[in-house]
């Protein structure tokens, strides 16, 4: 399957800890973004990456999320001190150039305790 | 005023009739249009997109665009079961996707 890989599908965590997904996009494909999912709502944008460049970051994250894509491959989202608040679905997605036709994971399911 | 608008829903409607989805936008600068479907427990896929104001037909879908309105819509004609879903309207604006909440259909049969 040459699809977007996400690990692990599901995350249980007490409050206060740290947490660390990862995404393992279309092998052909450059950008990679990392989106956040919550019941009833659609994908909020988190991130994004231009093979290993960090090109932007929303202003609504808090500098307890980091994410790293360090060969321009697979990402890293990390999740320092969890809150009960993030719960929620994290997924990523990858594209080929500076196209937006997404192609997303399954996502990571995270509860925070 | 969030960025891109669709109604939540849900929307009923009978099998083998016309669905109809709106979703209204507020940055002017919006390059590109997406409609993805996302069944429940599952990721978006994306079914749709539009780049020019008209109508784009694929299938049984239809999208539909006017950028002086900042208005897109997509069409389901001869709605099935397997169409009940959830809607999201993607626009993107340098590079990202920004989504709105999602419209949830039901067909009925």
């Amino acid at each position: 399957d040459t699809g977007v890989s996400q690990d692990p599908r599901h995350k249980i965590t007490k409050r206060g800890q740290n947490v660390t997904f990862r995404c393992d996009p279309i092998s052909e494909h450059n950008r990679l973004y990392w989106y956040r999912q919550t019941l009833g709502q659609g994908p909020e944008f988190l991130t994004y990456f231009q093979n290993e460049a960090q090109l932007e970051k929303s202003r609504l994250l808090s500098d307890r999320f980091s994410a790293e894509r360090p060969k321009g491959s697979f990402s890293t989202l990390e999740i320092q001190r969890t809150e009960q608040g993030d719960s929620a679905m994290y997924l990523c997605a990858s594209s080929w150039g500076g196209g937006e036709k997404l192609f997303f994971g399954s996502g990571t399911q995270l509860s925070v305790l | 005023q969030k960025e891109v608008e669709q109604n939540s829903g849900p929307l009923s409607v009978p099998e083998g009739a016309i669905a109809s989805l709106n979703c209204t936008y507020s940055d002017r600068g919006s390059q590109s249009f997406f409609w993805y479907r996302q069944y429940s427990g599952k990721s978006p896929e994306l079914i749709m997109f539009i780049y020019s104001n008209g109508d784009k037909e694929d299938g049984r879908f239809t999208a539909q665009l006017n950028k002086a309105s900042q208005y897109v819509s997509l069409l389901i004609r001869d709605s099935q079961p397997s169409d009940s879903a959830t809607y999201l309207c993607a626009v993107s604006t340098w590079g990202k996707l920004q989504f709105g909440a999602g419209t949830q259909v039901v067909v009925t049969p």
